[in-house]
């Protein structure tokens, strides 16, 4: 079964930290690795995009890192805001059991966080 | 155009009533995508359609109704629906499985069931 789990579930830091969110999966024969973010109640922002033969992809303040071969990803975020408080979500991109039938995204559980000003 | 375009935003619906939800992107993806999510939970799938047909129903209950007219639009019809369907429905688009490129969500319809 392809599973994504997201540690930890959530998280309170003070303004200015850097921090690592974690994002491990069962199978490693994945497509690309998306990282999201999403305030309540709203849609799903992308944040990042690392494609199966990436090790990092880097945007502003973002870093994610993808190692294939032990299943994890991590989002780095440095310098914290206020504004950097919302749910993160990593969704791992696999294809389908007939390649015909499409693909499909598997998301993790998910980090709560709160940027404390 | 890079967005994916959900309407409504909101809608309340009784259980009795038929209702639709819309869904556009203009960026030439040829796999669209209908996601359901409960509060503090992740999204989870409900169907994908790879170039206008229907090609995964994650056993989705049959009250829950996809249509996708053309590459560009992307319905869920509603009918007889439960409380507990009450949720947020987001719509996704991708360029498929031959594409390289990631999901573009939509900002989601959120629906209640009264």
């Amino acid at each position: 079964k392809q599973e994504v789990t997201q540690i930890p579930a959530a998280l309170s830091v003070p303004e200015g930290e850097n921090l690592v969110l974690n994002c491990s999966f069962t199978d490693s024969a994945i497509y690309n690795l998306q990282w999201f973010r999403q305030d309540p109640g709203k849609g799903l922002t992308s944040l990042l995009l690392i494609q199966s033969s990436q090790r990092e992809q880097t945007s502003g303040r973002l870093n994610a890192s993808l190692d294939k071969s032990s299943g994890r990803s991590t989002l780095y975020i440095a310098a914290s805001q206020p504004g950097d408080s919302a749910t993160y979500l990593c969704a791992v991109r696999y294809m389908w059991e007939k390649k015909s039938s499409g693909d499909k995204l598997t998301f993790g559980t998910g980090t709560r966080l709160a940027v404390r000003p | 155009d890079t967005e994916v375009t959900q309407t409504p935003k909101h809608l309340v619906m009784g259980m009795t009533n038929k209702k639709s939800l819309k869904c556009e992107q203009h960026m030439g993806h040829r796999a669209m995508y209908w996601y359901k999510q409960k509060a503090k939970k992740p999204p989870e799938l409900m169907f994908v359609y790879s170039y206008e047909k229907l090609s995964i129903n994650e056993s989705v209950p049959s009250r829950f109704s996809p249509e996708c007219p053309n590459s560009s639009l992307l319905n869920l019809h509603l009918h007889a629906l439960q409380p507990e369907d009450s949720a947020l429905y987001l719509c996704a688009s991708s360029q498929g499985v031959n594409g390289g490129g990631g999901y573009t969500f939509g900002s989601g319809t959120r629906l209640t069931v009264v």
